[in-house]
This record gives C-alpha cells, sequence and structure tokens, in this order.
C-alpha cells in the first residue's frame, strides 16, 4: 500500500537554527508532493507544493522542499527557523491514476517542531 | 483563513449518540474530503464527494455517512458513537479531482465522546 513516512516525530531547535524535516513516500510513479503546517490548535495549511518541474520549491515563511525522485524523498528546509515556526508540518503525497487523476492524499504521521526562543 | 468553513467547533455528546458536521467548500470548488485525525491514527481520509456525488472512500466506519447538497455543503454523519471517535474531524475542498489538485483545509471540528 502506499505509504508516507516522516521519521523525526519530535524536533527541539533554537532560534536561527537551520531545519530539516524528512519525508519519504513508498514507491515511485507520477506524484504530487505537499507540506502542511499545524500551528496550535489551528487547522492545516499549505506550506509548499510540488508537482512538476524544478524540483526545488519555495514556500510560504521561507520554507523550500526539495523532490528527490531517486530517492522517494520531498525534504522540507528553513535556513533559520523562528519561534513562531513552532507547529506540526505533515507531509502528503497523491499519486496519479493510470487515468492521469489523482489519488487521495496520504499524510505522513506529522514531526512536532518545537523552537525554543 | 481557506474559506473552508465548519460547524460545530466543538461538539460534546455520549456514547451511542449520533452528530452531525457540517462543512462548507471554498466559493467555486466542487471537491469537499473528510478527514479524521487523531492520536493514534493519524490524519486518515474518509470519504470524498465530486458535485454532488461520491467519488472514493477512505478508512470510513460503517456507523459513519456522509453527502454532499445541491449548494456544495457537506455533512458528515456519525452514528452509534463510540470513546474511539473522539477525534478531529476535518474538512477540506478542491476546485476539482486532478493531476494537479491543492486541497485547502477548514478548521476542524473537535468531537468529544464521553
Amino acid at each position: 500500500a502506499q505509504s508516507v513516512s516522516q521519521h523525526n516525530h519530535h524536533v527541539i531547535l533554537s532560534e536561527a537554527a537551520s531545519l530539516e524535516l524528512g519525508c519519504n513516500y513508498s514507491y515511485g510513479g507520477t506524484v504530487n508532493l505537499f507540506w502542511y503546517v499545524q500551528y496550535p490548535g489551528q487547522h492545516l495549511q499549505l506550506l509548499l507544493k510540488y508537482f512538476s518541474g524544478d524540483p526545488l520549491v519555495k514556500g510560504i515563511k521561507g520554507f523550500e522542499a526539495e523532490f528527490i525522485k531517486s530517492k522517494f524523498s520531498f525534504n522540507l528546509r528553513k535556513p533559520s527557523v523562528q519561534w513562531s515556526d513552532t507547529a506540526e508540518y505533515f507531509c502528503a503525497v497523491n499519486w496519479a491514476t493510470l487515468s492521469g487523476s489523482a489519488r487521495q492524499l496520504t499524510f505522513g504521521s506529522g514531526t512536532q517542531l518545537t523552537v525554543l526562543p | 483563513d481557506s474559506g473552508v468553513t465548519q460547524t460545530p467547533k466543538h461538539l460534546i455528546t455520549a456514547t451511542g449518540q449520533r452528530v452531525t458536521l457540517r462543512c462548507s467548500p471554498r466559493s467555486g470548488d466542487l471537491s469537499v474530503y473528510w478527514y479524521q485525525q487523531s492520536l493514534d491514527q493519524g490524519l486518515q481520509f474518509l470519504i470524498q464527494y465530486y458535485n454532488g456525488e461520491e467519488r472514493a472512500k477512505g478508512n470510513i466506519l460503517e456507523r459513519f455517512s456522509a453527502q454532499q447538497f445541491p449548494d456544495l455543503h457537506s455533512e458528515l454523519n456519525l452514528s452509534s458513537l463510540e470513546l474511539g471517535d473522539s477525534a478531529l474531524y476535518f474538512c477540506a475542498s478542491s476546485v476539482t479531482p486532478g493531476p494537479q489538485e491543492t486541497q485547502y483545509f477548514g478548521p476542524g471540528t473537535r468531537l468529544l465522546v464521553l
């Protein structure tokens, strides 16, 4: 079955540290890739997405992610985190069907990021 | 604010009861998705509707059902509630299912079953 793995369950960083959160998905094929963020008590917000083209995508709030097809990975990065980045981060993937439409989003288990002031 | 609205924000009920959660998609979006977020299961896709018709089913229990109305709002009905149904229920919407679809999430309904 298709699956998405986020190996870091909880990451603790100090402000200004660099961030990289891992995301791997189970197998190849045509994929659409997303990172969502959930601030405490809030809903999921889209950070960035990749459909095709340049494998390095930039999102909101200074986040970026790199799609590495050979590694089935879509890691999220930020060069310098802020206290306000404290949140839970979810990687999500959907795979294209044979007809070209997309299957449902499959989410990773999430990574809780805590940024210490 | 994603433009997706959900009511109620919080719901407390007892085991065996039935509740209805409501979702209004973003203006212009035809597709609605329901997800359940719980501590032990994470974020799980339940069911999808597109323009009033069921499109796909995920890990949705038989006690749960949903529908999408002509005005495109959707309702998720949860019946014979159990303690384990306590979770955050999210609705998401998109313009239309397709190869480059993006889903936008609502604020969720937090359900507590006592």
